[in-house]
């Protein structure tokens, strides 16, 4: 079945740039979502790309794509203490009902 | 006002105990979902419904059931409460076809 993939944690340094990972199975897909969880709170959209796209940027976002290789990368550069949150990989596709797959969510620490 | 809500946002109850969760949404939105997420794993699909006669079982269906009463509302019921439905739940909307799914800010059950 589909399943999306992506490291459980990841730490850097405030003002440094983050990069965090995430591959996914269904050559379907037709949007490659990225979503972020703050302590509490449920999910929020933070970007998304289309499966014909390679790059998308939005201010410090870069979303990178790899259809290829079914890799979906989200740079934050600059990383402030703010981003500090959960950060889902999620896919989604128009067939059979369009299904949203979410990953296991990446969850990003940011020292000061 | 938040556009989605859920109640309760915490619950402990014991193993056996019928319990029910609750989602409303003033987003007008036709679509809604519920998802449980564990540690690690993610957000899994319960259950799904794209209006108020259309409903649909998700990757871990068993032990839940779900009633959509309204198009505003979408309850989730465990008949029967298990330790290992021990999670955080969240109820979800989207419009149509659109890519971005409106989160709640979760229910957190704890079954004992």
């Amino acid at each position: 079945g589909e399943d999306v993939e992506q490291s459980l944690f990841l730490s850097v340094r405030e003002g440094d740039s983050s990069v965090i990972n995430c591959t996914y199975t269904d050559s379907s897909s037709t949007y490659l979502y990225w979503y972020k969880q703050e302590p509490g709170a449920g999910l929020q959209l933070l970007t998304y790309i289309f499966s014909n796209m390679d790059m998308k940027q939005d201010q410090r976002l870069t979303v990178l794509l790899n259809k290829k290789d079914k890799h979906l990368s989200l740079r934050i550069a600059d990383t402030q203490t703010g981003d500090s949150a959960i950060y889902f990989c999620a896919e989604g596709s128009n067939t059979g009902g369009f299904k949203t797959i979410f990953g296991a969510g990446t969850r990003l620490f940011v020292k000061a | 006002d938040a556009d989605v809500t859920q109640t309760p946002r915490n619950r402990i109850t014991k193993t056996g105990k019928r319990i029910m969760l609750e989602c409303s949404q003033t987003k007008g939105h036709d679509r809604m979902y519920w998802y449980r997420q564990d540690p690690g794993l993610g957000l899994r699909l319960i259950y799904y419904s794209f209006d108020v006669k259309d409903i649909n079982k998700g990757e871990i269906s068993d032990g839940y059931s779900v009633s959509r009463q309204a198009q505003a509302k979408f309850s989730l019921s465990l008949e029967s409460a298990i330790p290992n439905q021990t999670a955080l739940y969240f109820c979800a909307t989207s419009e149509g076809s659109s890519y971005e799914q409106y989160f709640g800010p979760g229910t957190r059950l704890t079954v004992t």
